[in-house]
């Protein structure tokens, strides 16, 4: 059965702080690895990952995957409060074309 | 562009009754997917369909739920008769073609309250 695991399953920092979070999966078919930010109820899209060690930054957010070890990093540099969220992990898979989301990682970001 | 409508926003029913959710996807965008989000978990895809016909239905509790895509745009979930444990977060999205066909982008989700 396809599975998608992440960790910390929560997280309380400080603002300024740099935080990591992990990814990892075991899924056939692999296609594709998001990312995405849920703040309420509509999660948002943060980043695709299909290549192994290519780096995907967008602000103090970056990404990058490892196909090898099944595994993708989120690292938000200088942290905010607007950056506490639930950060959830996905993957896409070529049958069906659809996604196997992780429970997420809920990060609390404290002023 | 709009992006995906749904509605209602909330909902509190009884045990046993029925409800019915409904979604409008990006306008063009051939797949669409019902997720259902329980408190603390990750969304699980209950239903993907590509224009109006049926992809993945494997995780749909098909003796309660239901889900249709006539023409091909708006889709309609329904639950009938619902229990405590269909208390969650009901999430659409859609997906369209080509390169951005692996992203999905979401609506902001009906949350469901069963008493």
């Amino acid at each position: 059965e396809d599975k998608v695991v992440q960790s910390p399953l929560s997280l309380v920092v400080h603002e300024g702080d740099t935080v990591t979070l992990n990814c990892s999966y075991e899924v056939t078919n692999f296609r594709s690895l998001l990312w995405y930010k849920q703040e309420k109820k509509a999660p948002t899209f943060l980043f695709m990952l299909t290549s192994s060690g290519i780096e995907k930054k967008s602000g103090r957010l970056s990404s990058i995957l490892d196909k090898k070890e099944l595994f993708s990093i989120l690292n938000i540099t200088a942290t905010q409060t607007g950056d506490s969220a639930i950060y959830l992990c996905a993957v896409g898979r070529n049958y069906g074309q659809n996604f196997v989301f992780g429970p997420g990682t809920r990060l609390s970001v404290l002023p | 562009e709009a992006g995906v409508a749904q509605s209602p926003r909330y909902k509190i029913i009884e045990k046993r009754q029925s409800v019915a959710f409904w979604c409008n996807p990006i306008s063009g965008h051939a797949t669409l997917y019902w997720y259902q989000q329980i408190l603390g978990q990750g969304p699980k895809l209950l239903i993907q369909f590509q224009n109006n016909g049926v992809v993945d239905d494997s995780q749909l509790p098909k003796d309660r739920f239901s889900a249709e895509r006539l023409k091909g745009v708006d889709s309609t979930l329904k639950i009938q008769p619902a229990k405590l444990e269909d208390s969650a977060v009901y999430l659409c999205a859609s997906s369209g073609k080509g390169p951005r066909r692996a992203e999905a982008f979401f609506g902001q989700g009906t949350r469901l309250t069963v008493v």
